[in-house]
């Protein structure tokens, strides 16, 4: 059982390229999350899909784009990428229907613009 | 936006030592709290999922409360030990806002000296 798997693990990118980070869960969970991780500032979120078809923004949207592909992929696209977007993202995914169950992470992406 | 607050920001402490630490929450219209554990280049995992006030839960040397009342839960850890550092996160999940959208808060990173 992979869970959440994220790809890819590490990224350099240059001012102004583009990338899309993939996410896959298997668990046939409804939901599904993007957060950025950056030094004190714990984990804020940048996308969320509540179920297959729907997308909202977080706390931190501007800059990416998501696209909820099926119920198991959910995808963040960088555009046109900025150095303040050198961040560690973290992929997630949760059931809401079932309060007791908790969110599960992918291992994250190391991202960094120059 | 839910104001979830952690305190302290971090904390060191010898090997042995008990330690605890607080996350503050909003309490009305709360719906679950989480405790995760965040080791350096790992993700997140789940320590708790709680929901009732007066919750007590247990995983070996590391508990936690929670009083929905006032929107607190404490987690302890007792004797800690050096692999017990990593920064320790909660989430607080509000039944008013989409279902499955969890807010962090920022984390208290402990660091356990041998």
């Amino acid at each position: 059982n992979a869970g959440v798997t994220q790809t890819p693990k590490f990224q350099v990118l240059k001012t102004g390229q583009s990338m899309t980070l993939q996410c896959a869960q298997d668990m046939n969970h409804n939901s599904m999350y993007w957060y950025r991780q950056d030094p004190g500032m714990g984990l804020r979120l940048i996308y969320y899909s509540a179920s297959e078809g729907t997308t909202d923004k977080g706390e931190v949207p501007n800059g990416y784009n998501v696209s909820r592909l099926n119920k198991r992929e959910f995808s963040l696209r960088l555009e046109s990428a900025a150095p303040s977007q050198t961040s560690v993202y973290f992929c997630a995914s949760s059931e809401p229907g079932d309060v007791r169950t908790e969110a599960f992470f992918g291992q994250g992406t190391r991202l960094t613009v120059v | 936006i839910l104001n979830v607050e952690q305190s302290p920001q971090s904390l060191h402490v010898q090997e042995g030592d008990s330690t605890n630490f607080t996350c503050s929450f909003p309490s009305s219209n709360f719906y679950a709290l989480h405790w995760y554990r965040w080791e350096t280049a790992k993700s997140p995992e789940a320590l708790f999922v709680m929901t009732l006030n007066g919750d007590e839960k247990k995983k070996g040397r590391i508990s936690a409360t929670l009083n929905t009342k006032e929107g607190y839960s404490y987690l302890y850890i007792k004797g800690s030990q050096p692999e017990d550092s990593a920064t320790y996160l909660c989430a607080s999940l509000d039944r008013g806002s989409t279902l499955g959208r969890l807010y962090f808060g920022r984390g208290t990173q402990l660091t356990v000296w041998p």
